[in-house]
């Protein structure tokens, strides 16, 4: 079965700085793998999602993942943080007819 | 922006009680999803539906049962509440053309629900 695991529940950084949430996945055939993001008391929003196209995804609010076979990783960055980028960030893999998901990465940005 | 609405947005309601949370979509989805959050832990399906009278039980096992009667609407009701159900609810849809998983969904702002 297909699983994700988000290193560290949490991570902080300053505002300015770059932005790395880990995600690191499991399956057995190539995967399709998606960013959300869920600000507080609201629903998740796509951020971006790796379709077996380029390795690299562009999403919105500047953020993008570079999916690594060989690592089997698809890390989240950003080259500047911003205060509106504070929120809990959730990486999944499809697996048949469902998403998997990871247990989120809480993204606090200092000023 | 997607239009997935959810009601009631918090609840807290008594043991033994029925519940029904709403979940509505304007987008003309066939496809609609409930997940249970709990904090710091994973999403997990709950129910899904492939489109009018289609409902298929997701992997965490639970309590609740939903119907699919419209397209725009997606009921999910507990029969008997209880302490342990307490937890947000959150509803998603998708209209996809290949298979489910590839899908990007779309999600409702979510119900927290307490039961006392």
């Amino acid at each position: 079965a297909q699983s994700v695991t988000q290193l560290g529940s949490h991570v902080s950084v300053s505002e300015g700085a770059l932005v790395l949430l880990r995600c690191n996945y499991s399956s057995s055939v190539p995967p399709y793998l998606f960013w959300y993001v869920q600000y507080p008391n609201q629903g998740l929003q796509l951020l971006l999602k790796y379709t077996s196209a380029a390795t690299l995804v562009k999403g919105i609010n500047g953020f993008e993942a570079e999916f690594k076979k060989s690592e089997t990783s698809f890390h989240l960055t950003k080259p500047s943080a911003h205060m509106s980028d504070a929120a809990e960030y959730f990486c999944a893999v499809s697996d048949l007819d469902k998403l998997i998901f990871g247990t989120g990465t809480r993204l606090q940005v200092f000023p | 922006e997607a239009d997935i609405y959810q009601t009631p947005r918090y609840l807290v309601i008594g043991t033994g009680k029925k519940i029904t949370l709403e979940c509505s979509q304007t987008m003309g989805h066939d496809k609609m999803y409930w997940y249970q959050q709990d904090p710091g832990m994973e999403l997990h399906l709950i129910h899904y539906s492939y489109g009018v009278n289609s409902t298929e039980k997701g992997d965490l096992s639970s309590e609740s049962t939903v119907s699919r009667i419209r397209t725009e609407h997606f009921p999910l009701t507990l029969e008997s509440a209880r302490p342990s159900h307490t937890s947000q609810y959150l509803c998603a849809s998708s209209v996809g053309t290949v298979s489910v998983s590839t899908d990007t969904q779309y999600f409702g702002p979510g119900t927290r629900l307490t039961v006392l």
